[in-house]
């Protein structure tokens, strides 16, 4: 079975300040790795992904992420913080193999 | 091209009422998840549906029931509602190992 762990359920940062949201992962293979951002009262839309190829990935808004093997981990950076990221922010994982079995495993998010 | 969309956007129900939730994929998409939000929490998945069968199913009772039909779009159905169903529901699309997910429904149950 696999799992998500966000460290920190609140991160407060100042406008300009760099942002920086963990997420460990358990699972038996490498998984692919998502994450989401929710605005208040809305659905979750996609940041970034990491699938295959290059570890370091860009996302929209300005954010990027990491994949680490050796650390389990995929946290979420951004160098300057804007009013506007203000919101719930969930890593995702799902398992790698044939299309059909994409379930999605959230973490419990953390609001920035 | 619209986006995922749900309707209705907020609802009211009663212990034990029956409630039926609504979604239209992405143009192109044929396979639909959903998935309960509970407040405060990550969202947990339902089921899937592919080719209007059910491909997957996560830790949920079966009083969650679903439907896709042959235009792609789904139903979710949950019985005897129990207060504890309050959350947001969220429906998602996919293409490839994306998920396109909806505004959801919100539901309450009194």
């Amino acid at each position: 079975a696999q799992s998500v762990t966000q460290l920190g359920s609140h991160v407060s940062v100042s406008e300009g300040a760099l942002v920086l949201l963990r997420c460990n992962y358990s699972s038996s293979v490498p998984p692919y790795l998502f994450w989401y951002v929710q605005y208040p009262n809305q659905g979750l839309q996609l940041l970034l992904k990491y699938t295959t190829g290059a570890t370091l990935v860009k996302g929209i808004n300005g954010f990027e992420a990491e994949f680490k093997k050796s650390e389990t981990s995929f946290h979420l950076t951004k160098p300057s913080a804007h009013m506007s990221d203000a919101a719930e922010y969930f890593c995702a994982v799902t398992p790698v193999g044939l299309l059909g079995n994409e379930k999605l495993t959230f973490g419990t998010g953390t609001r920035l | 091209d619209a986006g995922v969309t749900q309707s209705p956007t907020h609802l009211i129900k009663t212990r034990g009422q029956q409630v039926t939730l609504r979604c239209s994929p992405k143009s192109g998409h044929d396979t639909v998840s959903w998935y309960q939000q509970a407040l405060g929490q990550g969202p947990q998945f339902i089921f899937q549906y592919y080719e209007e069968e059910e491909r997957q199913r996560g830790n949920f009772p079966d009083r969650f029931s679903g439907h896709q039909f042959p235009n792609y779009s789904s139903e979710l159905n949950v019985n005897a509602l129990l207060l504890g169903d309050s959350a947001l529901y969220l429906c998602a699309s996919r293409r490839a190992h994306e998920q396109f997910f909806g505004p959801g429904t919100r539901l309450t149950v009194l």
